[in-house]
């Protein structure tokens, strides 16, 4: 079994600024982990994912990861954010050898400020 | 391509009666997963199908909640006898076979009065 912890519930963060967003897993197998973003009212949309090879993932909108196996850890990074970046970001994992499913963590609102 | 289909995105049950939610998957994709979103929460996974069979439902509650993904048509999420703590967003994702990938459909919005 997996687990998700995303320890920032809120992030705020003005505009232009860099931000980081956190993501810890836990997990006795091997594991592929990804970011989502979800709009209000909307559904959510893959920002990047990590499967394999490089630990630098990089994604849509100018985002990107990082996988660290030794901290178990997956953050999420913009160098400079912009006001349509406001929304709530989940991260996820799946199970490498067997199941298909998504774990999520609580997810993180970032708001960006003008 | 259209993406993944859900409907209704709005759907409003008295306590009692039955709720009936769609999933329509990506062209080409034979995989479908059910995830449901409460309030201030995350996603958690209900079940898993692939045509005509329930590769893992462990994520389901084990009463009034059923799946199916048929052979032709849309899969279906059905709760039986709603209550309010079944308040909340359905959302359903595909993949394709062979792939990790889950795209997620808008949601459905489910709010028993």
């Amino acid at each position: 079994a997996q687990s998700v912890t995303q320890l920032d519930s809120q992030v705020p963060v003005f505009e232009e600024a860099p931000v980081e967003l956190r993501c810890n897993y836990s997990s006795s197998v091997s594991v592929y982990l990804f970011w989502y973003v979800q709009y209000p009212n909307q559904g959510l949309q893959l920002l990047l994912k990590y499967l394999s090879g490089s630990t630098l993932v990089k994604g849509i909108n100018g985002f990107e990861a990082e996988f660290n196996k030794s901290q178990t850890s997956f953050h999420l990074r913009k160098p400079s954010v912009h006001i349509s970046d406001t929304a709530e970001y989940f991260c996820a994992v799946s199970d490498r050898d067997s199941a298909r499913q998504l774990t999520f963590g609580s997810g993180t609102q970032l708001t960006v400020l003008p | 391509n259209a993406g993944v289909m859900q409907n209704p995105r709005h759907l409003v049950r008295r306590r009692g009666q039955e709720a009936r939610l769609r999933c329509s998957p990506m062209k080409g994709h034979s995989h479908v997963y059910w995830y449901r979103q409460l309030p201030e929460e995350g996603l958690k996974f209900m079940v898993y199908l692939q045509k005509e069979n329930i590769i893992d439902e462990s994520g389901m509650p084990k009463e009034r909640f059923s799946a199916e993904f048929p052979k032709e048509g849309p899969s279906i999420l059905r709760i039986q006898q709603v209550v309010r703590g079944d308040s909340a967003a359905y959302f359903c994702a595909s993949s394709p076979f062979g792939s990790y990938e889950q795209y997620f459909g808008p949601g459905t919005r489910l709010t028993v009065t």
